[in-house]
């Protein structure tokens, strides 16, 4: 159980378009989703927290206008790269939070999204 | 955020227990000690979590120390598909936030 689905695995795009990144919690109800940002050989980096039904809260030093997260069920976060660049290269993983667990219940997560602009 | 430190690398040979250690010595009452691991080119794996007690799981066994300043997690038997960076991480409720360091990358010989 607890299965986190991330889609696309990986998407190669130009530069100046958008991704949308699809995260979906298959059997439970995710209250809290969390998107990250991990660059080669470097740990996990917190992009945003997104609850279900508001406004993601950005970590500093990620642009709101540029990465939009999307919480619109409880089973389904999407976050969007828009006007991507070379930059944003990245490996992208998402998480979840069950709904009934507690705020120490573990996380779990998605196989994560590798992008690569052009 | 209190943080933890780990060694940057381990190797061990198949079928032999290894120890992973971990420091956290400005932890808080409050603070969950949280195991993840990630196999390269995917996402992290829940692995155990504790708060003051040992705790054990089909995947390993965590030991926390008596003052909560390290805590140390057994894989009882390596295997091949156990080479993976492990991550300690404190999950302070509050905040919700987990914070991850570079963890250790373990190392299975066959």
């Amino acid at each position: 159980g607890a299965v986190v689905s991330q889609h696309p695995s990986w998407v190669i795009c130009k530069s100046g378009t958008s991704v949308k990144i699809e995260c979906r919690s298959l059997d439970f109800q995710a209250t809290t989703m969390f998107w990250y940002r991990q660059f080669p050989k470097q740990s996990l980096m917190l992009m945003a927290t997104s609850n279900e039904g508001s406004k993601a809260t950005y970590e500093q030093g990620v642009e709101k206008d540029k990465f939009l997260i999307n919480h619109a069920s409880l089973t389904l976060s999407t976050l969007t790269v828009t006007s991507a660049h070379p930059e944003d290269s990245s490996f992208y993983i998402c998480s979840a939070r069950m709904r009934t667990g507690s705020l120490n219940s573990p996380l779990h997560f998605g196989n994560g999204t590798r992008l690569t602009v052009t | 955020d209190a943080k933890t430190t780990q060694p940057n690398s381990m190797e061990s040979n198949e079928e032999e227990p290894v120890h992973l250690p971990c420091n956290h010595s400005t932890i808080s009452g409050t603070d969950y000690i949280h195991w993840y691991r990630q196999l390269p080119s995917q996402g992290p794996e829940y692995v155990i979590h504790g708060l003051t007690s040992n705790v054990n799981n089909r995947m390993a066994s965590l030991a926390i120390a008596e003052d909560r300043k390290s805590s140390t997690l057994i894989l009882h038997r390596a295997t091949l598909r156990d080479a993976a960076v492990y991550y300690c991480i404190l999950y302070a409720g509050n905040n919700r936030k987990l914070i991850w360091g570079l963890g250790t990358s373990l190392a299975v010989n066959p």
